[in-house]
């Protein structure tokens, strides 16, 4: 099975701290997302990349920044944590050509709390 | 920004009760739409993934329809059981977005009772 592996299950930063989500996968799949998922909005687009060094802002990516150096590995960065970017982080991937067979392959997620 | 609607919110029913949720998309549109069962703890995985208008298509007791002229998804489950209790959530791509990222209803959330 594909995995999708992310650093951190559970993670509490100080305000203003530079938080780093980390996001990898064990093929080499082209496209990863982060999505972040708030009670009552569902899962949120953020950010998403189809290649090394290739990014798209989503949704809503004020507040983040992201980095994919490797193919494998797609970062989410909070530049300065902020409270209201307490939330589920999910990271997906799909294989380019292929999500509309296989669809996503989600990580378990991270639950940031920025106190 | 698209919208894709899910109703209702959530839902409690009994074990062995049928039950089922709607999606909706914009119909003028449409691209896929994908279905995804999200439990307690764990991640989102994929249930279905529809790209044909009156696709229908079919995983144990969950079954999905796909109208895209009118720009609605249905996903049943029949006899539930207990281990159905999860979020369900659809998602959407555009023609218009291809090549880029779905986009996420809010979800139904189902409880099931024994």
């Amino acid at each position: 099975d594909v995995k999708v592996t992310q650093s951190s299950r559970y993670l509490v930063k100080r305000t203003g701290e530079k938080v780093f989500l980390e996001c990898v996968q064990d093929m080499d799949h082209e496209n990863m997302f982060w999505y972040r998922q708030d009670p009552g909005l569902g899962l949120r687009l953020i950010y998403f990349s189809y290649d090394v060094k290739m990014k798209e802002k989503g949704d809503i990516p004020e507040g983040y920044s992201v980095s994919r150096e490797k193919k494998e590995r797609f970062s989410l960065i909070l530049e300065s944590a902020s409270t209201n970017q307490t939330s589920m982080y999910l990271c997906a991937r799909s294989q380019q050509g292929m999500t509309f067979v296989n669809g996503y392959t989600f990580g378990s997620g991270t639950r940031l709390t920025v106190v | 920004i698209l919208n894709v609607e899910q109703s209702p919110q959530s839902l409690h029913v009994q074990e062995g009760d049928s039950t089922n949720f709607t999606c909706s998309f914009p119909s003028s549109n449409f691209y896929a739409l994908h279905w995804y069962r999200w439990e307690t703890a764990k991640s989102p995985e994929a249930l279905f993934v529809m790209t044909l208008n009156g696709d229908e298509k079919k995983k144990g007791r969950i079954s999905a329809t796909l109208n895209t002229k009118e720009g609605y998804s249905y996903l049943y489950i029949k006899g539930s059981q207990p281990e159905d209790s999860a979020t369900y959530l659809c998602a959407f791509i555009g023609r218009r977005q291809a090549g880029t990222a779905l986009i996420f209803g809010k979800g139904t959330t189902l409880s099931v009772s024994s």
